[in-house]
């Protein structure tokens, strides 16, 4: 069963980063792309971007261009992905998932369980 | 870029059937699937690729899709099913989400 984990919630000053990771167990994780979620307090969810591990192709929505960065470690061993958002603002405050997306860039059938991330002054 | 809409409420009587509509342009030719969000919870995955229902979702989830319209049908709708459900598809490598509907049992 493929599982991912995210770490832990974070709180963060405005005009600062965070980096947020996520691994993967219990499957082929080179092999698939890994989306990046966020949902703010009571909104909808809203696709960031993601990764393909195996090749480092990335992928942006227009939205997160240029403020966003994601990373992984390809190696089976470890098997983790990262996120970097920068330039953060108080309208950055959400939950941001993880999620193991099939088919290129098509369904995202197995989600992290979330990190919160804060930003306040 | 591609938008798909979704009503926001949708509310259905224990043991009824359920529809949730979501709405893009010819999505009918692109493959919809659908997301289950209870509070405080990761959205699960309960429609791939238009219809098709992944290990361990129950039987009475299923969707269709045709024109511009895709449906999440629920079939005798039980009280755990109340949550948000959100759309997805993709278009040109990009991920797309309806803006979700909460779906009421009473």
């Amino acid at each position: 069963q493929v599982q991912l984990v995210q770490s832990g919630a974070a709180v963060k000053k405005p005009g600062s980063s965070v980096k947020v990771s996520c691994k993967a167990s219990g499957g082929t994780f080179n092999s698939y792309a890994i989306s990046w979620v966020r949902q703010a307090p009571g909104q909808r969810l809203e696709w960031m971007g993601g990764i393909i591990p195996m090749f480092g192709t990335t992928n942006y929505a227009q939205k997160f261009e240029g403020r966003v960065a994601f990373t992984a470690d390809a190696d089976e061993s470890t098997s983790t992905a990262y996120m970097v958002l920068s330039s953060l603002t108080s309208e950055d405050t959400a939950v941001y998932y993880c999620a193991r997306t099939y088919g290129g860039w098509g369904y995202l059938d197995y989600w992290g369980q979330g990190t919160l991330v804060t930003v306040s002054s | 870029s591609y938008e798909l809409t979704q009503p926001p409420s949708v509310s259905v009587s224990p043991g009824q059937t359920a529809s949730i509509p979501c709405s893009g342009d010819k999505l009918g030719h692109k493959y919809a699937c659908w997301y289950q969000q209870k509070p405080g919870q990761s959205p699960v995955l309960v429609i791939s690729q238009d219809n098709k229902r992944p290990s361990g979702i129950p039987e009475r989830f299923s969707g269709s899709n045709s024109g511009n319209t895709a449906t999440l049908t629920i079939s005798g709708t039980q009280a755990m099913d109340e949550a948000d459900y959100y759309c997805q598809t993709w278009d040109n490598s990009l991920v797309v989400f309806g803006g979700g509907t909460k779906l009421t049992v009473l």
